[in-house]
Order: C-alpha cells, then structure tokens, then sequence
C-alpha cells in the first residue's frame, strides 16, 4: 500500500532554532518527493520538488533530502521564523498513476517568540 | 498567489442538498487535482483530470463527481450532501503529471448544516 509516513505530529521550537522534520515513504513506483507548507486555512504552497537523483534541495532556508534507498526525506529549517509557523506536509507522486499523488498528514510547527 | 482559482470561497448548505465547486487552473496547465481536507485531517485526494479526461481516481464518494471542461477549468459536485462532508476542497494544477510542480488554490470551505 502506498503511503507517506511524517513524523513528528507536532514541534514547538523557540524562533532562532533550526529543526528537522522527516518523512518515510512507501510508494511504487517512485516518480519525485516534495514537501509543502500550509498555512492553517490556505492552500499548500511547494517548498521543494525532488526526483530519484536529487540527494538534496534548497529553497532559502529550506533543504529538502533524499535517501530513496532508505525511502526516507527529511526537511531541515534554518534559523525559524514565526512566519513558519504551519503545517509541513510531504507529498510523494506515483509514477504511471498519471500524476497521483501521495500526502502524508503533516507536522504542525509552530515557532515561538 | 498561485494563479489557481477556486469559487466560491465559502459555502455553507443543508443536508441533502447539492453544490458545485469550482477551479480555474493555471494558464497552461492540463492537470486538474482535487483534494478534500477534513478538520485536522490531511489531504484526501478525491480525482485528477487531464486535458479534459478522468486520469486517476482516489477516495472519491460516488456522491460526488467531477468533470475538466474545453477550457480547462473543472468544476466537483458534491450531491445529497452529509454534514461530514463539511470540509475544506482544494483543487490543484500543474502542466502535465507526475513531474512536474502542483500548484494549489485557496480552497473553498464548504459547511453542511
């Protein structure tokens, strides 16, 4: 069965402190890896997209990695902001299934002052 | 803003009733998605459209249907409405499947009384 493990379900963090979230994934066939944010209320926006030979990402203070030997991505965040206050969801697309894609459930952060 | 539209916003009905949401994607996106997301829940992935035909389908109820118009946008009707559909639905886009970036509307807040 195809599916996008996230851990934790929640951090506090204090604002200045760096984080790491993680996401284990069981999908087939693998096509790429991303990981949104998600405002409570408002659409998921795309921090990262990676494929199968992408070890790892960047997007400002966001780097995304990819072990897809272990199947494992984790998110690291850099120097948090209060503005990171959300929830951090990874995604994984099935290959062949037209673009199906797979969500995990999240890991609420919330970043305090 | 992610140049995904989504009407109405809000919408609040009664049990029993139907109602028809919709989604105006990219300018030169083909894909359609469709996703419900529940209170605290993650993201369902209800069905995908491309070009105007059914790709893949996920947990979709057989109360609810969808269609990809010419023009591409896409409307999802959701009929003898349950109050456990109240819910958040938000349709994506992207140009093509699997590879390429998804892009999220607003959602619109659907609450059955």
């Amino acid at each position: 069965k195809n599916q996008v493990e996230q851990s934790p379900q929640s951090l506090i963090i204090l604002e200045g402190k760096n984080c790491t979230l993680q996401c284990n994934y069981t999908v087939s066939p693998f096509s790429n890896l991303r990981w949104y944010k998600q405002d409570t209320g408002r659409g998921p926006v795309s921090l990262t997209i990676m494929t199968f030979s992408e070890n790892t990402k960047s997007n400002g203070r966001y780097t995304a990695t990819l072990d897809a030997d272990t199947k494992q991505s984790s998110l690291h965040i850099t120097a948090s902001q209060l503005s990171d206050s959300a929830s951090y969801i990874c995604v994984v697309s099935v290959r062949n299934q037209g673009g199906k894609l797979i969500f995990g459930q999240g890991t609420e952060l919330s970043v305090k002052p | 803003d992610s140049g995904v539209t989504q009407t109405p916003k809000h919408l609040i009905t009664a049990t029993g009733q139907r109602v028809t949401l919709r989604c105006s994607p990219r300018s030169g996106d083909l894909s359609v998605y469709w996703y419900q997301q529940s209170l605290d829940q993650g993201l369902q992935f209800l069905i995908q459209y491309y070009n105007g035909e059914e790709r893949a389908k996920g947990n979709i109820l057989e109360r609810f249907s969808a269609q990809q118009f010419p023009d591409l946008h896409s409307e999802l009707n959701l009929s003898s409405l349950e109050l456990g559909d109240s819910a958040l639905y938000f349709c994506a886009s992207s140009v093509e499947g699997h590879l390429t970036e998804a892009f999220f509307g607003q959602g619109t807040r659907l609450t059955v009384v």
